[in-house]
């Protein structure tokens, strides 16, 4: 298994631009989410689904779009792109929704907006 | 919602030494409290986690404790190895079926100085 995948690993936006970072697992995980790390700021979750169909906001959902489509596949879409935005983004997955079982995260996407 | 704060932001230890992060949540619904564990340059892993209905958990020099009270749980270490260095990150999720979403704190960089 190749577990949680992420793509781009590092991409440069410029203010305005709009993209999509990939997630996608192959452990027929039901709860998918996305989360982003700023330092001091820990890793602070954006939105999360927890099947194919469902999605909901987290804690900092303003400018991301989500949707779940498949179980395998929980891309993030940035609109219009702000300096703010800059930061480093996991993808993470677990068996079941909830929040209530182990996480297991991608690699992570590095992302600057200039 | 939920709120997790952790303290403190940075550690330093000397080999050999323990070493106690510590956590506060606010939602009293909350009942599962894993820690991760995050190298420099990887992806956050799972090193141990509690449930609600447990006050202590071990594994080898890990240690995980609950206060259900006062809302606070706290991760120990003991006998830290240069190999302990890393970010440590706390979490809490007031989960019930497939409903819930994890919360994580700032982050606590540790260091152990050989």
């Amino acid at each position: 298994n190749a577990g949680v995948t992420q793509t781009p690993k590092f991409q440069v936006l410029k203010t305005g631009q709009s993209m999509t970072l990939q997630c996608a697992q192959d452990m027929n995980h039901e709860y998918m989410s996305w989360y982003r790390q700023d330092p001091g700021m820990g890793l602070r979750l954006i939105h999360y689904s927890v099947g194919a169909g469902i999605t909901d906001q987290g804690e900092v959902p303003n400018g991301y779009n989500v949707s779940r489509s498949t179980t395998e596949d929980f891309p993030l879409r940035l609109l219009s792109a702000a300096p703010s935005q800059t930061s480093v983004y996991f993808c993470a997955s677990s068996k079941r929704g909830g929040g209530g079982e182990t996480q297991y995260f991608g690699p992570g996407t590095r992302l600057l907006v200039l | 919602g939920e709120n997790v704060e952790q303290h403190p932001s940075t550690l330093s230890v000397q080999e050999g030494d323990s070493a106690v992060i510590k956590c506060t949540y606010s939602d009293s619904a909350s009942n599962y409290f894993p820690w991760y564990k995050q190298e420099l340059g990887k992806r956050p892993q799972l090193i141990i986690d509690i449930r609600s209905n447990v006050g202590e958990k071990k594994d080898q020099r890990i240690a995980v404790t609950l206060n259900k009270t006062a809302k606070h749980f706290s991760l120990h270490i003991t006998e830290t190895q240069p190999e302990d260095s890393a970010v440590y990150f706390c979490a809490a999720s007031a989960y019930s079926g497939n409903t819930g979403k994890l919360i994580f704190g700032q982050g606590t960089t540790l260091q152990v100085k050989p």
